[in-house]
């Protein structure tokens, strides 16, 4: 069974920094993983999909990069803007199936 | 431009009255889904659609129902809401059919107290 961690469930950081958000799971057939991120009380915006095949993906300020061996996705935010404070979700979709599996999610919280 | 709209944004309703969620989408996509977040929670998966098979996930309780009457919409109905059932609900599409670049795309969600 496919289980998703997201390590660490807060971080508080000042702006302007660059910061790492950690991502594991446990099975490593999977179809692709995607970063989200949730605002208070919204819904999921998808902000990076990365294939199987693939080992990162970059938008803007963000990069994500997948390690499917080890079980690891990292998500990279540079030059962190108060903007940026959410909650950032990975999940995972495993192969053979449409489901995705999440985890809980880090709560990011920049200050000015 | 919205691709997958929830009516209504919040719901309040009583214990033990049936109520009823809405999603519609315009992208056409195969797949629709039901999540339940609690507070602090990752989004759990209650069932999906793919076209009009019902997919309904093992530990989804009964008081859940869904209803898919056509591609663009999908209804969540909750037979008996409990304390335990308030809730954000959001609706999910995405192609399916297995390809690696299917992304899930979700609605602004539905906000459920129960009183």
């Amino acid at each position: 069974k496919q289980e998703v961690t997201q390590i660490p469930a807060a971080l508080s950081v000042p702006e302007g920094e660059n910061l790492v958000l950690n991502c594991s799971f446990t099975d490593s057939a999977i179809y692709n993983l995607q970063w989200f991120r949730q605002d208070p009380g919204k819904g999921l915006t998808s902000l990076l999909l990365i294939q199987s095949s693939q080992r990162e993906q970059t938008s803007g300020r963000l990069n994500a990069s997948l390690d499917k061996s080890s079980g690891r996705s990292t998500l990279y935010i540079a030059a962190s803007q108060p903007g940026d404070s959410a909650t950032y979700l990975c999940a995972v979709r495993s192969h053979n199936t449409d489901k995705l599996i999440f985890g809980t999610g880090t709560r990011l919280q920049v200050f000015p | 431009d919205a691709m997958v709209i929830q009516n209504p944004r919040y719901q309040v309703t009583q214990f033990g009255k049936p109520v009823t969620l809405s999603c519609s989408q315009t992208l056409n996509h195969n797949v629709m889904y039901w999540y339940q977040q609690k507070s602090s929670q990752a989004p759990k998966l209650l069932f999906h659609y793919y076209d009009k098979d019902f997919n309904n996930e093992a530990d989804t309780p009964d008081n859940f129902q869904s209803r898919r009457p056509n591609t663009s919409f999908c209804f969540l109905d909750i037979r008996s809401p409990g304390l335990g059932d308030a809730a954000m609900y959001l609706c999910a599409t995405s192609r399916g059919g297995g390809k690696s670049t299917d992304t899930q795309y979700f609605g602004p969600g539905t906000r459920l107290t129960v009183l």
